[in-house]
């Protein structure tokens, strides 16, 4: 009964570096949601995504950030030549999608940690 | 610009003392509104939630308060405890919009003995 997994837990890159942040939603739940966390900032949404759709990305930088979630696999939040502006906590959140089993809550992973150098 | 507003920032309170954080939104579109709970290191965890159709709910020491005219919910912890120090957040989202949601910036709320 595995939750939301997220990795890496923690991760390092230099400036101009690749980071990839991979997210495992909870068996039976077709939606991801991509939030990141500042300290004394809260959660900002990113990107609300369904298997191969983006439905919302209206929190995402428009440069460097992209994100996926494929048939087969996790999601994938993708940040291209980091700056250090981009340390932060990336949370992952899944749900179940529409119709009944949906009540709205999301369950989120522990979350990935990124600091740029 | 931030949807949500939450106070206060940080909050502390005795044990046994009732702790009590007050959210404000602007979109009458929002009809879901959660409370997260975050330890130091965690992912947010699910508190409690409201929909607009009520004007309170509680589950045990933990209720919401709404108040849809003034655009206002709150949380209110009774006989607060050591063991709920964390950092809470209030949410807000849209059915229709796939429960994306917009969460306040947060009440770090210390307990003390």
């Amino acid at each position: 009964n595995a939750g939301v997994m997220q990795n890496p837990r923690h991760l390092v890159r230099r400036r101009g570096q690749e980071a990839r942040l991979r997210c495992s939603p909870m068996k039976g739940h077709s939606h991801v949601y991509w939030y990141r966390q500042l300290p004394e900032e809260g959660l900002k949404f990113m990107v609300y995504l369904q298997k191969e759709n983006i439905i919302d990305e209206s929190g995402m930088p428009k440069e460097r950030f992209s994100a996926e979630f494929p048939k087969e696999g996790p999601s994938i939040l993708r940040i291209q030549q980091v700056v250090r502006g981009d340390s932060a906590a990336y949370f992952c959140a899944s749900s179940p999608g529409g119709g009944r089993t949906n009540t709205g809550e999301l369950f989120f992973g522990e979350g990935s940690r990124l600091t740029v150098l | 610009q931030q949807q949500v507003k939450q106070s206060p920032q940080s909050l502390i309170v005795q044990k046994g003392g009732i702790s009590i954080i007050n959210c404000a939104y602007e979109n009458t579109a929002f009809d879901y509104f959660p409370w997260y709970q975050q330890f130091p290191g965690k992912g947010p965890a699910l508190l409690i939630a409201i929909r607009p159709d009520v004007s309170e709910k509680k589950e045990g020491r933990f209720t919401i308060s709404f108040n849809k005219s003034a655009k206002q919910f709150s949380l209110h912890i009774m006989d607060s405890q050591p063991g709920d120090s964390a950092t809470y957040f209030c949410a807000a989202s849209r059915t229709n919009s796939g429960y994306a949601l917009n969460f306040g910036k947060g009440t770090s709320l210390l307990v003390t003995p």
